[in-house]
């Protein structure tokens, strides 16, 4: 699977719109691209995922770019409780590295009051 | 739904001793995966099982680590004798088997386990 490159660290004040950039410029063309976040002492919870086109739900949206090689995670009203690691990793979704995903050191987002 | 359930939720236990830690997937997820996380190695994949058949164990880091799955809603991961440095929070996730829009991992919320 694809590799992705984060920033370690962003921060962001609550209420405001908090974009996360990533990287992933070797996607081949069945690979996903998921978002994971991890507060902390918890287990990591799927956020949203997408292959070609953007992506919205209750929590996110993802913008991908037209080439594919890079994608934002946008939470458009950032609250203190979204602070927490957020993982960008490419997979495909089937096969057998079905599962394998690589998680990196993801992004730290910190909401400031 | 219950998402993934773990046990213990923390651990600590003498170097040496044999410890088990418990894991029952999402009710219908044909995959089952066994994660540890620790500051130094950030989040690796263990081994995942697939219909109860272990997959992939080629994360296992030696063999004092041994992983089964004796039925669809039951996994274990052993580690014995433990040592200090499998100090770590080991998660356990599970994921249906169809591929498509909407298929994820879910993660249960860990056990830690400290090997003093």
């Amino acid at each position: 699977d694809a590799k992705t490159t984060q920033p370690p660290s962003m921060d962001c004040a609550e209420g405001r719109a908090a974009n996360l950039p990533c990287n992933h410029s070797t996607i081949s063309g069945n690979e996903y691209v998921y978002w994971y976040r991890q507060i902390h002492s918890q287990g990591p919870q799927y956020i949203i995922h997408g292959l070609k086109n953007n992506e919205t739900n209750e929590m996110a949206s993802l913008i991908i770019t037209e080439d594919r090689k890079s994608s934002t995670l946008i939470l458009p009203h950032a609250t203190l409780r979204d602070t927490a690691v957020y993982y960008c990793i490419v997979s495909r979704d089937r096969g057998s590295t079905l599962g394998r995903l690589y998680f990196g050191r993801g992004t730290q987002l910190t909401v400031w009051p | 739904d219950a998402g993934v359930i773990q046990s213990p939720r923390h651990e600590v236990t003498e170097m040496g001793q044999e410890v088990t830690l418990r894991c029952k997937p999402i009710s219908g997820h044909d995959y089952l995966f066994w994660y540890r996380q620790t500051m130094m190695r950030g989040l690796e994949l263990l081994i995942y099982f697939n219909n109860n058949v272990p997959i992939d164990d080629s994360g296992m880091p030696e063999d004092r680590f041994s992983a089964k799955m004796p039925n669809a809603s039951f996994s274990t991961l052993k580690i014995q004798p433990s040592e200090p440095r499998d100090s770590a929070v080991y998660f356990c996730a599970s994921r249906t088997g169809q591929g498509g829009s909407g298929n994820t991992i879910y993660f249960g919320e860990g056990s830690w386990l400290t090997v003093v």
